[in-house]
C-alpha cells in the first residue's frame, strides 16, 4: 500500500526550512528518502531502518516515529539546490525488500 | 560507469505491439526492481527480482511481465501495448546491506 506524502508542494525561500511528512498504515521496516530533479532519475538520500536512530546529511535529516509509522524529512537553510521532487519509500516488515514509493513532495527554493 | 542502464532510452510504438526494455547492472547485484512513472503517481512498482528466476509482482503489475536469466539482466515485457502504459519506466538495482536502490536513467515509452 502505497504511503502518504504531505504536503503535496512547498515554495521556499533560500535558507527557509521545511518538513516533508512520509506515513503508513502498515507496520514498517524501513523508510527510505529519495530527490529527483526534473528529467533525472532518483537519487537515495538517505534510509531510517526500523530501531535506528535519526539520520542526518550536511543538512537534511530525518527521523522515523516506529510507533506512529511515520518519517519526517527536515531540510534546513534550504539551497537553491534543495529543488526537486522528494519521494519516500517504505518498506513493510517481512515483504523482503519489496519498495513502495509514495507520490512525492515537489520542493521549490527560490532566489 | 553508470553501474547501471536502461534501453531503449525512448521508444514509440503502437497499440497491440510487443515491446520489451531491459535493465543492465554490472555490480552483480541480486535484488533488481521496474517502476512506472507518472504525473500525481510517483513511482509505481511493477515487478522486483530477488535473484535469477526469482521474481515478484508489484503493485501494478497487470499487463506486464518480467524474466531474469542472469543476475545482470532484468527485462520488463509489455505483451501488447496499450496507451495506459505510455509511461516513464524506471529500472532500479538494491544494495545488499542497507537496501538503497540505484535507479537507472528512465526509459520514456508512449504507445499510440
Amino acid at each position: 500500500q502505497q504511503p502518504v506524502q504531505s504536503p503535496q508542494a512547498v515554495i521556499l525561500r533560500e535558507g527557509e526550512d521545511a518538513v516533508i511528512n512520509c506515513s503508513s498504515s502498515k507496520a514498517l521496516y524501513s523508510v527510505h528518502w529519495y530527490r529527483q530533479k526534473h528529467g533525472e532519475a532518483p537519487v537515495f538520500l538517505m534510509i531510517l531502518l526500523k530501531g535506528g536512530e535519526q539520520k542526518g546529511h550536511e543538512k537534511i535529516s530525518a527521523s522515523f516515529n516506529e510507533k506512529k509509522q511515520q518519517s519526517s524529512l527536515y531540510l534546513t537553510a534550504s539551497q537553491l539546490s534543495y529543488s526537486g521532487t522528494y519521494f519516500c519509500g517504505t518498506e513493510l516488515s517481512g515483504s523482503a525488500r519489496q519498495l513502495t514509493f509514495g507520490s512525492g513532495t515537489q520542493l521549490t527554493v527560490l532566489p | 560507469d553508470a553501474g547501471i542502464t536502461q534501453s531503449p532510452r525512448h521508444k514509440v510504438t503502437e497499440t497491440g505491439t510487443p515491446v520489451t526494455l531491459r535493465c543492465h547492472q554490472t555490480e552483480n547485484h541480486r535484488y533488481m526492481y521496474w517502476y512506472r512513472q507518472d504525473p500525481g503517481h510517483g513511482l509505481r512498482l511493477i515487478h522486483y527480482s530477488y535473484g535469477v528466476k526469482d521474481t515478484d509482482k508489484g503493485e501494478v503489475s497487470d499487463g506486464y511481465s518480467v524474466s531474469r536469466s542472469k543476475t545482470e539482466d532484468f527485462l520488463l515485457t509489455l505483451e501488447s501495448a496499450t496507451s495506459s502504459q505510455t509511461s516513464v519506466y524506471f529500472c532500479a538495482m538494491g544494495t545488499p546491506n542497507t537496501g538503497e536502490l540505484f535507479f537507472g536513467e528512465g526509459s520514456r515509452l508512449t504507445v499510440l
